[in-house]
């Protein structure tokens, strides 16, 4: 069965470095999504990306935030200048379509920052 | 920002009983939601959704019940397996929006 790919699953990072997560989504899919929970709280929306823009982003996804599809088959988060409170599972989702059924997510990418 | 609520962060269930887990919500705009299941070290998993046009929707062992005058679904697993010990997360969706709101998620043990 297709599956999104995330890689590092584990990353720790010095506060204040620039990390980038990267995803690389089912092949057909057109739709891809940044999601975060941090620990003991709600899975929250990042981004959402589409036709090689941001189609929607939350009020989390600050200028510290980035994300790029370099080459077509990846799409990578960059968090510029991490913070503590950065510290979280991020998970990347992709889509076929335009509505929500069939959003497939990674199995999470767990930042610490130190 | 408590727009879906699950309010029960666990329940323990005997196998092959029935598992019920509850969502609340309070935003009328939604239209459509999901449940995922999630085990450790994964991502969520697609379970089963309902439009808010419907009021039931079954998928084998798995039923979504929406109650939309009382803003609440509920997501029925019958007979329970061990194998459904995961974390449920109810999450819903309003219009074109794609994103999702989650709830704070339900952890299942189901118990041999």
């Amino acid at each position: 069965e297709p599956e999104v790919t995330q890689t590092p699953s584990h990353q720790v990072t010095q506060m204040g470095q620039e990390v980038i997560l990267r995803c690389v989504p089912i092949s057909n899919h057109l739709y891809f999504y940044w999601y975060r929970q941090i620990l003991g709280q709600k899975v929250e929306f990042l981004v959402s990306f589409y036709n090689n823009e941001i189609s929607e982003k939350s009020e989390i996804f600050d200028d510290q935030f980035s994300v790029e599809r370099p080459d077509g088959s990846n799409f990578t988060l960059k968090i510029r200048s991490t913070k503590l409170e950065d510290s979280a599972m991020y998970f990347c989702a992709s889509s076929g379509g335009a509505t929500v059924i069939g959003y497939t997510f990674g199995s999470g990418t767990r930042l610490t920052v130190v | 920002d408590q727009q879906v609520k699950q309010n029960s962060p666990s329940l323990s269930v005997q196998e092959g009983r029935i598992s019920i887990l509850n969502c609340d919500y309070t935003n009328s705009m939604f239209d459509y939601f999901l449940w995922y299941k999630k085990y450790p070290a994964e991502g969520p998993t697609f379970l089963i959704s309902i439009s808010s046009i419907k009021d039931k929707n079954e998928d084998g062992r798995f039923t979504v019940f929406l109650n939309k005058s009382a803003k609440h679904l509920s997501l029925h697993i019958v007979p329970s397996q061990p194998g459904d010990s995961a974390v449920y997360f109810c999450a819903a969706n309003a219009g074109n929006n794609r994103k999702l709101i989650w709830g704070l998620g339900t952890s299942l043990a189901v118990n041999p």
